[in-house]
């Protein structure tokens, strides 16, 4: 069964804005990872944060998780058009979990 | 160089045929794995693999079967295509199932497409 549900499944935004994305989980998990997916690409891993960690950076990706609520947000911030994608949480309970994925479009 | 490969990139081909798709990877990786992603995105879990241990996931028709020449190749068989079975297949790898803090390294896919 899935294990992450991405919320919103869609999301349209103009360059330069910010974007925020959110996971919900139904186990206690090891850790969550975001994934990106580029039309007709393989995943591409974008950041992991760990069960006892509540936020991570990445350039201009933040991270947060709460394990109470069972879930993480990811922020992308000053988004560019690159970053038109659908993005993907994963959670890890032995095998990998993924969500369907949340599609974002920033537009020009 | 591509880290995870798989051929052919797109395959269409006759309900009742068998086929096969190859993914190699050079990353060093023990782990290898086949998801399935759907028309709606969903990406589930077909199989994970190292030189010890396959696990299946149940849902997963008999008619798949991965096969491992060696440690860098999991080449997914399937018998007696079915309508259903249209999806993109990914291969991916890690270095170790299960690890606190492993990611997976995905393959660009392969477009498969039942008629």
């Amino acid at each position: 069964s899935q294990q992450g549900e991405e919320d919103p499944q869609a999301l349209s935004i103009q360059e330069g804005e910010n974007a925020t994305m959110n996971c919900s989980y139904k186990t206690s998990i090891n850790n969550l990872q975001w994934y990106r997916q580029n039309s007709g690409r393989g995943l591409v891993h974008l950041i992991l944060i760990r069960s006892n960690e509540r936020e991570k950076h990445s350039g201009r990706l933040r991270v947060t998780l709460d394990t109470s609520k069972k879930s993480s947000s990811l922020l992308i911030t000053a988004s560019r058009a690159a970053d038109t994608a659908s993005y993907f949480c994963a959670t890890r309970q032995g095998d990998m979990r993924f969500g369907a994925g949340t599609r974002l479009t920033v537009k020009p | 160089d591509t880290a995870v490969s798989q051929t052919p990139k797109y395959l269409v081909t006759q309900m009742g045929n068998d086929k096969s798709i190859k993914c190699e990877q050079n990353l060093g990786h023990d782990t290898m794995y086949w998801y399935k992603q759907d028309s709606k995105k969903f990406l589930k879990i077909m199989f994970s693999y190292n030189n010890k241990e396959l696990i299946i996931n149940e849902t997963v028709p008999n008619r798949f079967s991965p096969k491992s020449p060696d440690k860098a190749h999991l080449n997914l068989h399937i018998n007696s295509l079915e309508l259903g079975d249209s999806a993109v297949y990914f291969c991916a790898s890690s270095h170790e199932r299960g690890a606190a803090t492993d990611t997976q390294y995905f393959g660009p896919g392969t477009r498969l497409t039942v008629l």
